[in-house]
């Protein structure tokens, strides 16, 4: 069975600042790889996918993944914070049978501060 | 853009009480997901239909919980009774085929607190 590993439960950044969320998978497979963004209270939004091919994919509101095959990892980054990205970083990975997508497989996630 | 609802957003409910949740995918979205997520934790995977038809419901507590997509569109999830510990938000999802990769979109939620 699959898992993911968020290993930083809550992470500071300072407003302008780089950031870096760490992503650890385990799968017998090649992955399908996802993070989602959610805001207190809401649902969660896609902000990209690694399906295959170009192993740096690029996201939505400047946001950045690297798949990296032999760490097992899919990291997302970010060279410039703002105050809204502040919110809760979720790490998946999907797998597909049948014809259709399965159920993600989530982290923990990851709580992301925004100092001023 | 073409969204995911469901609702209600918030519910209150007594511990044995019965609950119901409801939601709509986007149009054209065969496959639909009801997720739980406990505060803190990443969304858990309940239940998986296609169309109408269950693909997996393994981690269902089929004793309380059932769920349905009667004409392959709407789906419901209810809870029977309700328990201190299904306090949680249970999330909806469709997934559709875009350029060879699925995507699954989440719609808002409905937060449930068990008293």
């Amino acid at each position: 069975a699959q898992s993911v590993t968020q290993p930083d439960i809550h992470i500071t950044v300072s407003e302008g600042a780089s950031l870096e969320l760490r992503c650890n998978y385990s799968y017998g497979a090649t992955p399908y790889l996802f993070w989602y963004v959610q805001s207190p209270g809401q649902g969660l939004q896609l902000l990209l996918k690694y399906f295959s091919g170009d192993t740096l994919v690029q996201g939505i509101k400047g946001f950045e993944a690297e798949f990296k095959r032999s760490q097992s990892s899919f990291n997302l980054r970010k060279p410039s914070v703002h105050w809204s990205d502040a919110a809760e970083y979720f790490c998946a990975v999907g797998t597909y049978s049948g014809g259709g997508a399965d159920g993600l497989t989530f982290g923990k996630g990851t709580h992301l501060i925004i100092q001023p | 853009e073409a969204e995911v609802a469901q609702s209600p957003r918030y519910k209150i409910t007594e511990k044995s009480q019965a609950v119901a949740f409801w939601c709509d995918p986007i149009s054209g979205h065969a496959t639909l997901y009801w997720y739980r997520q406990i505060l803190g934790q990443g969304p858990e995977l309940l239940v998986q239909f296609q169309d109408e038809s269950v693909v997996d419901d393994s981690q269902l507590p089929k004793d309380r919980f059932s769920a349905e997509r009667l004409k392959g569109v709407d789906s419901t999830l209810k809870i029977q009774p309700a328990e201190l510990g299904d306090s949680a938000m249970y999330l909806c999802a469709s997934s559709r085929l875009a350029g060879g990769f699925y995507e699954q979109y989440f719609g808002p939620g409905t937060r449930l607190t068990v008293t």
